[in-house]
């Protein structure tokens, strides 16, 4: 089904470790993010593509990295995880059109501890 | 910076009874209004929107109507279900620079239907 599409669906990490989060969308959307949920704080942006080749930070972008190498995939790098990573991550996607974005759509999420 | 304040939850309702989730926001401009709903262990799927004022979304029996001069987006539905348990996040859309918007999001409110 097409759709977002992110791996792993669990990851527990020691502190220290790096690993990447990944994420694909085979709609041809041109705008990529990421969020993470956290408990009493709803989502909140990390970083974000308008195309390939473009990336920007979010409102909490330190401690992660982005590229946009392709349309379709949108990796977060986290370099040395430490336990306020620990988190429920969201990609999610859209088409940019004039006035806004449209069809925006999540995947199902990849939940990270880090201990 | 725009916000999204939703009512603190659980809510927590007979089958049947009437729902309302209240939402308001701060925003420069007239940003677009949107409900996501979240499932246990699903991403995130959009509920209904509005794009101005005065505007009212509907879907599945829910609805929200876009109030400028209360600057308020509540949710509102007749007859709950068990099967409408779930979390629910209010979001506006924000104008990133560089193209596209980005959804803000409210803290989300949970929902337990009990029979």
């Amino acid at each position: 089904n097409a759709g977002v599409t992110q791996t792993p669906k669990f990851q527990v990490l020691k502190t220290g470790q790096s690993m990447t989060l990944q994420c694909a969308q085979d709609m041809n959307h041109e705008y990529m993010s990421w969020y993470r949920q956290d408990p009493g704080m709803g989502l909140r942006l990390i970083h974000y593509s308008v195309g390939a080749g473009i990336t920007d930070q979010g409102e909490v972008p330190n401690g992660y990295n982005v590229s946009r190498s392709t349309t379709e995939d949108f990796p977060l790098r986290l370099l040395s995880a430490a336990p306020s990573q620990t988190s429920v991550y969201f990609c999610a996607s859209s088409y940019i059109r004039t006035g806004g974005n449209y069809g925006y759509t999540f995947g199902s999420g990849t939940r990270l501890t880090v201990v | 910076g725009n916000s999204v304040t939703q009512m603190e939850g659980p809510v927590t309702l007979s089958e049947e009874a009437f729902l309302t989730i209240n939402c308001t926001y701060t925003a420069t401009g007239y940003p677009s209004l949107f409900w996501y709903v979240q499932y246990p262990g699903e991403g995130l799927q959009l509920l209904l929107k509005a794009t101005k004022a005065d505007d009212k979304g509907s879907n599945k029996g829910f609805e929200a109507t876009y109030r400028k001069e209360t600057t308020s987006f509540h949710l509102e539905k007749g007859s709950v279900q068990v099967s409408d348990s779930a979390v629910y996040f209010c979001a506006l859309s924000d104008i990133l620079t560089g193209g596209g918007n980005k959804l803000t999001f409210g803290t989300g409110t949970q929902l337990k239907v009990e029979l």
